[in-house]
């Protein structure tokens, strides 16, 4: 079955210490993000990408990376600078469609939990 | 710049009635579509319906329809016939391709809780 896996489900970070979550998806789209999500709080997005080897910034991209090198993978880094990581982290895919007014959804992955020990 | 806002935190429904969520949304654009999404306790993000702004007849998929009043800039989710697996956070979301970072980008609210009751 076509879906999107992220990896882990739960993760843990040390002060200064950098981590990274997976991003896999299956469902050939050209777009992938990443978003945030707080504790009674929509998402936020942090970074997408609409073609392999380029990506954009979203709203609340300070303290992350990211990198997108192949069509299938979008892996995200949370750096030492990210003084407040702990959060719901989702990841998204989109074909891009045929025209701007596409009505394709975003599909999601289950999300990995982030939190400092 | 594009907002959502979901001005009901939660909503309690008696098993098999039905309900509605709200849903308005501020932009200057004419061009825009909007999403609803359904969050289980597990977490993952389930796309529910859509509704473009130039849809003259409003959504429907399944229980779910779309009650879209484009003057009131408003989208809500009206769910029939209220299931216990639809106790969840429902999120309302929207695209504008003209505006943004990014044309694909999408603008959720802050969601509404959904409590079904036996």
């Amino acid at each position: 079955d076509g879906g999107i896996t992220q990896s882990p489900k739960y993760l843990f970070r040390k002060e200064g210490q950098n981590v990274t979550l997976s991003c896999e998806q299956n469902l050939n789209h050209d777009a992938m993000y990443w978003y945030r999500q707080d504790p009674g709080q929509g998402l936020r997005l942090i970074y997408y990408s609409q073609i392999v080897n380029d990506f954009q910034k979203g709203d609340i991209a300070e303290g992350y990376s990211v990198s997108r090198e192949k069509k299938e993978s979008f892996p995200l880094t949370v750096t030492s600078a990210q003084k407040n990581p702990t959060a719901f982290y989702l990841c998204a895919s989109s074909a891009l469609g045929t025209s701007i007014y596409s009505n394709q959804p975003q599909h999601f992955g289950d999300g990995t939990r982030l939190s400092i020990l | 710049a594009q907002k959502i806002t979901q001005t009901q935190p939660g909503m309690f429904v008696q098993e098999k009635e039905a309900v509605t969520l709200d849903c308005t949304y501020d932009t200057s654009d004419q061009s825009y579509g909007l999403f609803w999404y359904k969050q289980p306790s597990s977490g993952e993000m389930i796309f529910l319906i859509y509704q473009g702004s130039y849809d003259e007849q409003n959504a429907t998929e399944g229980r779910y329809s779309l009650n879209f009043q484009k003057a009131r800039k408003s989208a809500n989710l009206v769910i029939s016939a209220s299931q216990l697996g639809d106790s969840a956070m429902y999120f309302c979301a929207m695209r504008c391709p003209y505006s943004g970072a990014g044309s694909y980008q999408l603008t959720f609210g802050k969601g509404t809780k959904l409590s079904v009751i036996p």
